[in-house]
């Protein structure tokens, strides 16, 4: 079965805390891609990042890591020094189909106090 | 920077009618899909679309959705007759081919709140 898990529903931390955001999946294609979206109070999706199977390379971007580990099917994400804006619902995604499509985690909400 | 747009922002009906959701995607892009996601809940996958069909659906896209090209331009999704539980925010998607490379990532409109009284 092909299936992304978000385990923390809520997180709460305050301002310039680091915080790491979970995420498992499940697939039995050998290629695949891996996602992760913010959906702020307004409500659209951004686009965060996407990560190929073949590609283990951690990244960093600003504030934002990711650490992507086949070995445990895990796709985390690390943002360093928490800021309020950064309070939104963030979801791990996966896609593995010649169509594309996503496959979405529960997502988690973030709550960035100051 | 080119966006997937989509109207209206927010659309109210009354059990039973039809409604059209349209989204003009990014402009060179040529898969499309569209998600939803009800209130508070995880986004799902509805349908794909490629080269003017659908490419795969999901078992919630049944038969009182469709979904059109007509003009090059919009994709639009119709709901022939909608339930209460069609009520949920529905996103549009589009992304520029089916590769590997940075061109697999799709793209979200703001969504269509979709209210069913």
């Amino acid at each position: 079965a092909q299936k992304v898990t978000q385990a923390q529903t809520e997180i709460s931390v305050v301002e310039k805390e680091d915080v790491t955001l979970d995420c498992v999946y499940e697939t039995r294609d050998t290629t695949y891609y891996l996602f992760w979206y913010k959906q702020p109070p307004s409500g659209e999706l951004v686009f965060l990042i996407r990560r190929n199977s073949f590609d283990e390379q951690n990244e960093i971007s600003g504030r934002y890591s990711w650490n992507f580990q086949k070995s445990t099917s895990s796709f985390n994400f690390t943002i360093t020094a928490s800021q309020v804006v950064d309070s939104a619902v963030y979801f791990c995604a996966l896609s593995f189909s010649n169509t594309g499509k996503l496959i979405f985690g529960q997502g988690t909400t973030l709550q960035v106090k100051p | 920077e080119p966006e997937v747009t989509q109207t209206p922002s927010h659309q109210v009906t009354q059990m039973g009618q039809e409604v059209i959701l349209r989204c003009v995607p990014i402009s060179n892009h040529l898969y499309f899909y569209w998600y939803r996601q009800i209130l508070g809940q995880k986004v799902e996958f509805l349908v794909s679309f490629y080269n003017n069909e659908i490419s795969e659906k999901s078992e919630i896209f049944d038969d009182q959705f469709s979904v059109e090209r007509p003009d090059g331009s919009n994709f639009t999704l119709k709901i022939r007759s909608t339930k209460l539980e069609d009520s949920a925010m529905y996103f549009c998607a589009s992304k520029a081919s089916g590769g590997y490379r940075g061109t697999d990532t799709q793209y979200f409109g703001p969504g269509t709140r979709l209210t069913v009284l």
